[in-house]
């Protein structure tokens, strides 16, 4: 079982709705959890990070994580094709060092005009 | 503030030489973490330092190695260069008081040959 999985997609949605994506994780004791956005040839751009049960919102972003059933999901609204990336989820915590990052395979979203 | 930088941006070298890379981190944050990024295997860590000293590795061979500055600028080094160490080589770095979340510099596409 890897430690960050992710749906490689690529998920498809048109300009304006809503983009869903997921990401569940295998050590408990993760503390913080991290979406990443990385364009093509480009490097990991951080999006937003949470750590509490629930959801957290950053303009068009909100990340939702449930620790019980060890999800994390990241919500693009208003989605634009400027959103068009590959979408990186990461988390940290005691099994796997709080200095290092462990990264899911990535989420390839495209937003069609 | 400046962003975190690597030099150089592009590197092309043969089977069995060595490389070394550089960081500089944003300023002052002085956690620096290193991370290969290849399209096989995506984003791996290979080792973080913090004030000069490694605090945590990955599971990469001895090739690789690196150290830190009093300035927290950072290099990594990978030596008797293999054609699976062509990958983009990424370093991030950490403000002190954080959850967790790092910010990525450029990288540094190495192409082994």
């Amino acid at each position: 079982q890897k430690e960050v999985e992710q749906n490689s997609g690529p998920l498809s949605v048109p300009e304006g709705a809503i983009a869903s994506l997921n990401c569940t994780y295998s050590d408990r004791g993760s503390q913080s959890f991290f979406w990443y956005r990385q364009y093509s040839g480009k490097s990991p751009e951080l999006i937003m990070f949470i750590y509490s049960n629930g959801d957290k919102e950053d303009g068009r972003f909100t990340a939702q994580l449930n620790k019980a059933s060890q999800y994390v999901s990241l919500l693009i609204r208003d989605s634009q094709p400027s959103d068009s990336a590959t979408y990186l989820c990461a988390v940290n915590g005691e099994v796997t060092g709080f200095q290092k990052l462990v990264f899911g395979t990535g989420t390839r979203l495209l937003v069609s005009p | 503030k400046a962003g975190v930088t690597q030099t150089p941006r592009y590197l092309i070298k043969t089977r069995g030489q060595q490389v070394t890379l550089s960081c500089s981190p944003i300023s002052g944050h002085r956690s620096v973490s290193w991370y290969q990024q290849t399209p096989g295997q995506g984003l791996q860590f290979l080792f973080e330092y913090f004030s000069e000293t490694q605090r945590n590795k990955g599971n990469f061979p001895g090739r690789f190695s690196g150290r830190q500055f009093s300035n927290s600028r950072s290099e990594m080094n990978v030596s008797t260069l293999e054609l699976g160490d062509s990958a983009l080589y990424l370093c991030a770095t950490k403000p002190t008081s954080s959850w967790g979340e790092q910010y990525f510099g450029p990288g540094t596409r190495l192409t082994v040959t």
